[in-house]
């Protein structure tokens, strides 16, 4: 089945802890990117990567790092998280760049909080 | 910089019903709009995209236009069921940025 997988789908942590959230997609996918949803802010774009190596930032990438070394894995990474962080994180792909009208398919997400 | 509004924020109607929602967005200098559905504790399905140079574009019984000089978009659904109940979100990109609205929660009353 075609889909992306994120992992953990809920995590409690606490501040300063270092955190990976994994995404992995199984579609063959160029394009691939993180959002983060809050309640009252709606969902906002952190960083998205328009192939292997290629990696650039959304509207809210403070505190988050991503890396792209293989075309299906897009891990978002939380090197000191804080409280603030404490969000719905999903992961999405698309065939190819948004610029091109292709459409996003995203993972079921992943619940975080930090303590 | 970009906005995208929705409203309303949250809509009740009968079901069988054919209703309208909202997207408006404040530069007209987009690539592609797409409209999508969440429903609770999941994730986001696209239902349509319909790119800078279309007018609407057409899925069953959904309908969605695009107005770029206005900056508006509509989804249009007709004969709306309990099933339909869920969040829609509107979104606008200009190059792989994309921008969301807050969406409308939507509820039909069987």
């Amino acid at each position: 089945e075609a889909q992306v997988t994120q992992n953990p789908r809920y995590l409690i942590t606490v501040t300063g802890k270092k955190l990976t959230v994994t995404c992995s997609q199984n579609m063959n996918h160029e394009y691939m990117s993180w959002y983060r949803q809050d309640p009252g802010l709606g969902l906002r774009q952190i960083y998205y990567s328009m192939n292997v190596e290629v990696t650039d930032k959304g509207d809210v990438p403070e505190g988050y790092k991503v890396s792209r070394k293989e075309k299906r894995n897009f891990p978002l990474i939380l090197e000191s998280p804080s409280p603030n962080q404490t969000s719905l994180y999903f992961c999405a792909s698309s065939t190819g760049r948004l610029s091109g009208a292709n459409v996003l398919t995203f993972g079921a997400g992943s619940r975080l909080t930090v303590l | 910089k970009q906005e995208v509004t929705q409203i309303p924020a949250a809509l009740s109607v009968p079901e069988g019903e054919n209703l309208v929602l909202n997207c408006s967005f404040t530069d007209s200098a987009i690539y592609n709009l797409q409209w999508f559905r969440q429903d609770p504790g999941k994730g986001l399905t696209s239902l349509l995209l319909i790119q800078s140079s279309q007018r609407e574009q057409t899925s069953g019984r959904l309908n969605a236009s695009l107005d770029k000089s206005s900056g508006r978009s509509t989804l249009y659904i007709a004969a709306s069921q309990p099933g339909d109940s869920a969040t829609y979100l509107c979104a606008v990109n200009r190059d792989d940025k994309i921008i969301f609205g807050k969406g409308t929660r939507l509820h039909i009353l069987p």
